[in-house]
């Protein structure tokens, strides 16, 4: 079953912070985060292996809770770049690699 | 220049047609996965590979096949198209230490995707 994201869409001011939440109803071994342009590939940003890793990219960063099945993405001081569609990818123990439903970000100046 | 390159980039099929979908990597990544993106409906696997010879079903694998004759091409064929499956197709791809690890570790590498149209 596809991985839930919440919120499903979200409106930003520039410099706001937001959080994207990735809820699994299987076991995770490792969760994934992408960024989806309109018209474009998704681009990879981080990725997290263990529970309770927390990773940085810039002012993006990413934690994953391995018991709750769960993992979220912390955007801080948004910019206009970060306007785009994210998901969450979930390996729950084979190849067979899914996303979530996806979470539109709209930066506005 | 490495990468995965997708072809063709863009498609209209009468429904009824065969159509096979080209995906090429030079990165010598183990395991290759076929995406399909509808709008509001984010990305749904069809297919996937975790190493040359085996493939495996996705979240959506009915009127799709594929083969994995070597590690770098992975073409996804419609057998009889469908206008159901008009869609955007993004062709993946991941490195792994083994054959043996037992999911991606590393991250996907995407084609540019074949938009396809079946009327």
């Amino acid at each position: 079953q596809q991985p839930v994201q919440s919120p499903q869409a979200v409106i930003l001011r520039e410099g706001e912070d937001a959080v994207i939440n990735c809820s699994s109803s299987k076991a995770l071994y490792s969760v994934h985060w992408y960024r989806q342009k309109h018209g474009e590939a998704p681009v990879f940003l981080m990725i997290l292996l263990k529970g309770g890793e927390q990773k940085g990219h810039e002012k993006i960063s990413a934690s994953f809770n391995e018991k709750k099945q769960q993992s979220s993405l912390y955007l801080t001081a948004s910019q206009l770049s970060y306007s785009g569609t994210y998901f969450c990818g979930t390996a729950t123990g084979t190849y067979k690699y899914i996303f979530g439903t996806g979470t539109r970000l709209k930066v506005l100046a | 220049i490495a990468g995965i390159t997708q072809a063709p980039t863009s498609q209209i099929l009468a429904a009824g047609r065969r159509m096979t979908l080209r995906c090429t990597q030079d990165m010598r990544h183990n395991a290759m996965y076929w995406y399909r993106q509808d709008l509001g409906l984010g990305l749904r696997l069809i297919h996937y590979s975790n190493t040359a010879g085996t493939t495996g079903k996705g979240e959506v694998p009915d009127g799709y096949s594929v083969s994995r004759a070597n590690t770098d091409d992975f073409p996804l064929t419609l057998a009889s198209a469908v206008p159901s499956q008009t869609s955007v197709y993004f062709c993946a791809s991941s490195d792994s230490d083994s054959p043996e690890e037992e999911f991606p570790s590393s991250p996907l590498h995407f084609g540019n995707g074949t938009r396809l149209t079946v009327t």
